[in-house]
């Protein structure tokens, strides 16, 4: 079974300043990963993924996430907050059955 | 490229009625599709599973008479809510996945059809 726990429903940082969103994992196999974004009544826009490659994984807009099996974490980070990341964002586990396992989100508030 | 294109996006119709939504992916093949249900502040519950020239595969409490899907192409898959009620009010997101290569594929969403029932 896999399962995965976004440790934050809400996160709220000025904008200039670095984000951190917490995604924690449970597979009973090397899972795939993702984070995707949704942006009020939109669906979800995949922003990376890992698969077994390179641990630090880049994504578009400037996101990055790090695959830590040790900690069986994948966080979601971005060195600066712009205005238009405002959204909800959601972390996805995948196993090798290709059977997708969403976390609850976290809602980012970027403030002026 | 992979985009999926969901229509209609926004559709206010009296109870009773049924209503189609497509799901068509756009520069991509995908043998499976997969339909989602998000009500307000809400991670999505996957409805069910389309696969290309078969039934699909509904997840567990949801009734395939009430939601009919039909995967009749590589390309499109429609979601069909039988006489609505306001309680199926909800957002409906589509995804497909390519078919390609080895490992995880990710799928690729849909804008949402946001459904009021009257």
């Amino acid at each position: 079974a896999q399962s995965v726990t976004q440790l934050d429903s809400h996160v709220s940082v000025s904008e200039g300043t670095p984000v951190l969103l917490r995604c924690n994992y449970s597979s009973s196999y090397s899972p795939s990963l993702f984070w995707y974004v949704q942006h009020p009544n939109k669906g979800l826009q995949l922003l990376l993924k890992y698969t077994s490659a390179a641990t630090l994984v880049k994504g578009i807009n400037g996101f990055e996430a790090e695959f830590k099996k040790s900690e069986t974490s994948f966080h979601l980070t971005k060195p600066s907050a712009h205005m238009s990341d405002a959204a909800e964002y959601f972390c996805v586990v995948s196993d090798r059955n290709n059977d997708m396992r969403f976390g609850a989100g976290t809602r980012l508030t970027v403030k002026p | 490229g992979a985009v999926v294109s969901q229509h209609p996006s926004w559709v206010i119709c009296k109870s009773g009625t049924s209503v189609k939504i497509e799901c068509r992916s756009l520069d991509f093949q995908a043998t499976t599709m997969f339909w989602y249900r998000q009500f307000p502040k809400q991670s999505l519950m996957l409805m069910a599973t389309s696969n290309e020239g078969s039934k699909a595969t509904y997840e567990q409490g949801v009734e395939k008479d009430k939601f009919l899907i039909n995967h009749a192409s590589l390309t499109l898959s429609t979601l069909t809510v039988t006489s609505a009620h306001p309680e199926d009010s909800s957002f409906y997101i589509c995804s497909a996945r390519e078919i390609k290569g080895s490992g995880n594929q990710p799928q690729h969403f849909g804008d949402g059809t946001r459904l009021s029932i009257l």
